[in-house]
């Protein structure tokens, strides 16, 4: 079981550039989500999913796009990158009901 | 509201003394509550949680509903316990979501 991976591990972007992070889970869970870490704010959601084809957002979504078109993935997209959205990027993922969630080793991602 | 609280943003100790991480809550029912550790550049991992009331890595930390708190402690700090921890708290009322609520992390630092 590789648990819960995350695509890629570091990139550098241009401010304007557009890319996706990739996060697959193997452990057939329902629930999944996306955080970025930043020092002094701790973690902080972006978006999630409850299940296969839906999203939601969560306490800072805007910057951001995402899809759950798999149950095992889910894709966090940046369409326009900002200085601002530097960060480590940590997806995760949980059963049914909730409770313990399971991590990513996490996106370090640069916007110059 | 629902909100987890960690007072402090840095801990600095000697090796060998005891250590409380701080974690107080709101919330207006009985959560579930957890912590999780974040070694150096690695993945978050769940340390512990409440309701199943063990010792990992000999840390242990108390659900006083009385006080709203879930302190972390540790009588003899390791160096190797240095890393970020971070106390949360599941809403069982939101367990449709599986949505976890993070404090702010605090950063142990165990000096030799």
């Amino acid at each position: 079981n590789a648990g819960v991976t995350q695509t890629p591990k570091f990139r550098v972007l241009k401010t304007g550039q557009s890319m996706t992070l990739l996060c697959a889970q193997d452990m057939n869970h329902e629930y999944m989500y996306w955080y970025r870490q930043d020092p002094g704010m701790g973690l902080r959601l972006i978006h999630y999913s409850v299940g296969e084809g839906t999203t939601a957002k969560g306490e800072v979504p805007d910057g951001y796009n995402v899809s759950r078109l798999k149950k095992q993935n889910f894709l966090l997209g940046l369409e326009s990158a900002a200085p601002s959205q530097t960060s480590v990027y940590f997806c995760a993922s949980s059963y049914v009901g909730g409770g313990e969630q399971f991590f990513g080793p996490g996106t370090r991602l640069t916007v110059l | 509201a629902q909100r987890v609280t960690q007072p402090e943003k840095l801990l600095s100790v000697f090796k060998g003394a005891p250590v409380e991480l701080k974690c107080n809550y709101s919330y207006s029912g009985s959560p579930e509550l957890f912590w999780y550790v974040q070694y150096s550049r690695q993945r978050l991992q769940l340390l512990l949680r409440h309701i199943s009331r063990e010792s990992i890595k000999g840390f242990t930390a108390d659900l006083n509903k009385g006080e709203t708190s879930f302190h972390l402690k540790k009588p003899f700090a390791q160096e190797e316990d240095s890393a970020m921890y971070y106390c949360a708290l599941f809403p069982p009322r939101g367990g449709n979501t599986g949505k976890l609520i993070f404090g702010q992390g605090t950063t142990l630092q165990v000096k030799p």
